[in-house]
């Protein structure tokens, strides 16, 4: 099976504006979730998308956003970047059957803010 | 609230010894799960093992080794015969029931090999 890709690899953009990645899971995987990591907070859980609802979210600013499709695909989106948003952003797959279940990771979408 | 604790912040060791990657959690549910992942430069994280709070059976695969203690609240993580390979990060997370394919993880830590 292929695993979780991730488009793009990296971003490079500016203050104030806002980007979209993009995340396709391993087929067969209901569940999405995003992760953001930082030198400084270590790995932070974003949010989790199942069958196209959210079903749990971490602390972040309402510019974190995400969304998943009917094929389980996801993006998520930050509006109105700031300098801290800089960070290597994960996504994950899993079956989503129970909330135990083992996560894959994609390579990461690595956003740099200037 | 779940709380993963990994006090090695970076590990040196010289090909083929033994290092072992300490991991301490906190959590209020009774049934959980642990996981190590490992962080190549490449940036992915590599899934290694996972573990229930009910199994405390060590568990071995090739030259990794892990050791549950469900009294001491730790799950550590032993690579026998080190490689140069085996540089990375390695992180230990958590789940739990009570909320839906969450990790909580650790700061990580770096281990260095040399040749």
């Amino acid at each position: 099976k292929a695993g979780v890709t991730q488009t793009p690899r990296y971003l490079i953009k500016t203050r104030g504006q806002q980007v979209t990645l993009s995340c396709s899971p391993i087929s067969g995987h209901r569940s999405v979730s995003w992760y953001q990591q930082t030198p400084g907070q270590g790995l932070q859980f974003l949010f989790e998308y199942f069958s196209e609802t959210q079903r749990n979210k971490g602390n972040f600013p309402g510019r974190f956003s995400g969304r998943q499709f009917s094929n389980s695909r996801s993006e998520m989106n930050v509006s109105t970047l700031e300098l801290g948003d800089s960070a290597l952003y994960l996504c994950a797959s899993s079956a989503g059957d129970s909330s135990t279940d083992t996560q894959y990771f994609g390579p990461g979408t690595r956003l740099t803010v200037l | 609230a779940q709380k993963v604790t990994q006090a090695q912040t970076e590990i040196s060791v010289v090909e083929k010894e033994d290092v072992t990657l300490d991991c301490v959690y906190e959590t209020r549910d009774t049934t959980y799960y642990l996981f190590w992942y490992k962080q190549p430069p490449s940036g992915e994280l590599v899934f290694l093992i996972r573990r229930n709070s009910f199994d405390e059976q060590n568990e071995i695969s090739g030259r990794y080794s892990w050791n549950f203690q469900k009294s001491t609240s730790s799950f550590n993580f032993t690579i026998t015969a080190s490689q140069v390979v085996d540089s990375a990060v390695y992180f230990c997370a958590l789940s739990g029931v009570s909320g839906y394919s969450t990790l909580t993880f650790g700061k990580g830590t770096m281990l260095l090999v040399s040749p």
